[in-house]
């Protein structure tokens, strides 16, 4: 399978622990983004990645939310201290860079559901 | 910053019949606008998109039209099929922002009966 790969698909925890989630974004695809999508909401940006550098984190939902994405291959999302309205689905999505300005398609996995308990 | 209102929130139509989602944006210098398409419990799929260059594009039996003076875009599902039952979500590129931002409607659920 050579799509976004994210693991694990679904995972479950006690509010106060820290999780961690994994993306693998299509080889070659120097962009990777995150979003939260709540049940009957749309997907919700998070944050992005242009090969290693993290262009764009204000919009992460607070400090206990962080990303890296160390070598510019796979990416790792880390919620510190669950709470119960963290749970949702964690969709990593990725994308070729092409020229200046102009627009890429976004490929999304299969996401990663998170149940705080 | 951009928003999106996407309607209708539901939709059912009969097996053969056309479908139509439509969305609404707020950014006049929004110039990229995919769908994608979500089954339960897996990630959402692009289908089609439309580049502000052009105003209608078609892809076998779906096609998108756009409408930059009312910033508006439409969905065109022909010929449906029950496989096409789906969450349906219409975005628009945040520009400005980090390339690719994509802004999303709260999506369409779209029921095709057999």
């Amino acid at each position: 399978d050579t799509g976004v790969s994210q693991n694990p698909r679904h995972k479950i925890t006690k509010r106060g622990q820290n999780v961690t989630f994994r993306c693998d974004p299509i080889s070659e695809h120097n962009r990777l983004y995150w979003y939260r999508q709540t049940l009957g909401q749309g997907p919700e940006f998070l944050t992005y990645f242009q090969n290693e550098a993290q262009l764009e984190k204000s919009r992460l939902l607070s400090d206990r939310f962080s990303a890296e994405r160390p070598k510019g291959s796979f990416s790792t999302l880390e919620i510190q201290r669950t709470e119960q309205g963290d749970s949702a689905m964690y969709l990593c999505a990725s994308s070729p860079l092409r020229g200046t300005g102009e627009n890429t398609e976004a490929f999304f996995g299969q996401g990663t559901r998170l149940t705080v308990v | 910053g951009e928003n999106v209102e996407q309607h209708p929130s539901t939709l059912s139509v009969q097996e053969g019949d056309s479908a139509v989602i439509k969305c609404t944006y707020s950014d006049s210098a929004s110039n990229y606008f995919p769908w994608y398409k979500q089954e339960l419990g897996k990630g959402p799929q692009l289908i089609i998109d439309i580049r502000s260059n052009v105003g209608e594009k078609k892809d076998q039996r779906i096609a998108v039209t756009l409408n930059k003076t009312a910033k508006h875009f439409s969905l065109h599902i022909t010929e449906t099929q029950p496989e096409d039952s789906a969450v349906y979500f219409c975005a628009a590129e945040e520009y400005g922002g980090s390339q690719g931002n994509l802004i999303f409607g709260k999506g369409t659920k779209l029921s095709v009966k057999p």
